[in-house]
């Protein structure tokens, strides 16, 4: 089944502790990207990746890592968590950009900074 | 930069139609999507426009005008289940692709 996967679907951690949120989708997609969401704000692009090593920054990368070594593979990376980066996160990824192309949404990561 | 408007909540009755409607400021746009969002799940694909007039897909419909920067989702024959939130996005191409999203529309739909 043609999936994004996104893993924990739940997170409760402290501030300052590093955390990683996987992302990886198996429908040999080029395009990749995060996002959060938070309510009366909508989704924010976070970073994304065109391709293999290429990743830039969206409208909110302040506090967030990415990687892209793999095509199938996004993780999203918080050094050093805060409690405003408390948030509902999607991970997407399309075929190839976005143009004339649907993304496709992972079931999405609620994360809880304490 | 990008600027998205779109109604919070709206109502409507089973078996009606509503006109969701959106308006944006993009640099270098390059289309608009809609995507519906029940409440706790993942977005999902509804519809993308990037020349003006009127795309139908079944009980949707989405209308683009780029002189306006106006879009909008239309949808018939109402169900239940099309209780959910729709975001309206705004793709910008400016060598690097972005998008846009809206702070959606929660739409509930009553017997």
């Amino acid at each position: 089944e043609a999936q994004v996967t996104q893993n924990p679907r739940y997170l409760i951690t402290v501030t300052g502790k590093k955390l990683t949120v996987t992302c990886s989708q198996n429908m040999n997609h080029e395009y990749m990207s995060w996002y959060r969401q938070d309510p009366g704000l909508g989704l924010r692009q976070i970073y994304y990746s065109m391709n293999v090593e290429v990743t830039d920054k969206g409208d909110v990368p302040e506090g967030y890592k990415v990687s892209r070594k793999e095509k199938r593979n996004f993780p999203l990376i918080l050094e050093s968590p805060s409690p405003n980066q408390t948030s509902l996160y999607f991970c997407a990824s399309s075929l190839s950009g976005l143009v004339n192309t649907e993304a496709f949404f992972g079931q999405g990561t609620r994360l809880t900074v304490v | 930069g990008q600027n998205i408007d779109q109604p919070t909540e709206m109502t409507a009755t089973e078996g009606a139609i509503v006109q969701i409607n959106c308006t944006y400021q993009t640099s270098g746009f390059n289309g608009l999507f809609w995507y519906q969002q029940h409440a706790g799940e993942a977005p999902t694909f509804l519809s993308y426009n990037v020349l003006d007039g009127l795309e139908e897909k079944g009980r949707f419909s989405s209308f683009l005008s780029r002189s306006k920067g106006y879009s909008y989702l239309l949808l018939k024959e109402l169900q239940m289940k099309d209780s959910a939130s729709y975001l309206c996005a705004a793709l910008s191409n400016f060598g690097n692709e972005k998008l846009t999203f809206g702070t959606g529309t929660r739409l509930t739909i009553i017997p």
